[in-house]
């Protein structure tokens, strides 16, 4: 089994561009698909990327997802913040037995 | 509409069963697999369980093997998980999820809250 590692918490101002990695621990990153949700207090998660770089309708394009194989890291970049898109954030994949794996999620302040 | 309504949390002592349902609709049921995952209080999420479309794949992550069941009743468009000798580390929030084959989970309950404390 693998882990995912996520910073604890990251800040920015309004209108700037803010990144979240997501490191797997071992085997490839390329090897399955990464979704990212966001969750705001007292409410359920919700996608913001699925399948590394694919946004669901309603999403707007500030969002964006990414797998870089030389880090064996999945990014979510967020562009253009507002104080809206603060939350926690976390990435997902799964492993060979498709039981899912989850990051340990990422705070976003908007300051 | 997908709506996903999870229920049958509670406090319970520990050592004690518990079921939790998740009642579906909005959606052909018996096309996708369905997982539940948990928040403990001010944590992150966790994978708890996972059943594939007609109940043939299931898994459990290793923190619940032996003590919880998924299972499905498509009649019913209804998700279970039977939780048994409950641990003070199972208390959270519980949510049911619907999974596609790619691992993505796109629909999500509200959570039913579980809380083992004698």
């Amino acid at each position: 089994n693998f882990m995912l590692t996520q910073p604890h918490s990251v800040s920015e101002s309004p209108g700037k561009t803010v990144t979240i990695s997501c490191t797997r621990s071992s085997g490839s990153i390329a090897s399955n698909y990464v979704q990212w949700y966001q969750q705001r207090p007292g409410s359920a998660p919700t996608t913001v990327i699925y399948e590394d770089n694919q946004r669901p309708s309603g999403v707007p394009d500030r969002f964006s997802g990414s797998i870089d194989s030389s880090s064996n890291s999945a990014s979510l970049t967020i562009s253009g913040l507002k104080t809206e898109d603060e939350a926690d954030y976390y990435c997902q994949s799964y492993d060979s037995s498709n039981h899912g794996v989850f990051g340990g999620g990422t705070k976003l302040t908007v300051l | 509409e997908v709506q996903l309504v999870e229920s049958g949390g509670g406090l319970v002592q520990p050592g004690r069963s518990l079921r939790l349902s998740c009642a579906a609709s909005g959606f052909t049921f018996d096309d996708y697999a369905m997982h539940w995952v948990r928040q403990a209080p001010g944590k992150g999420l966790e994978w708890v369980s996972g059943i594939s479309w007609n109940s043939g794949s299931i898994g459990y992550a290793d923190s619940v093997k032996g003590r919880f069941t998924i299972s499905r009743d498509n009649a019913k468009n209804s998700l279970y998980l039977q939780m048994n000798s409950l641990r003070a580390e199972d208390t959270a929030l519980y949510y049911c999820a619907t999974g596609y084959s790619s691992g993505w989970y796109p629909n999500w309950g509200q959570g039913t809250l579980v809380t083992v404390s004698s």
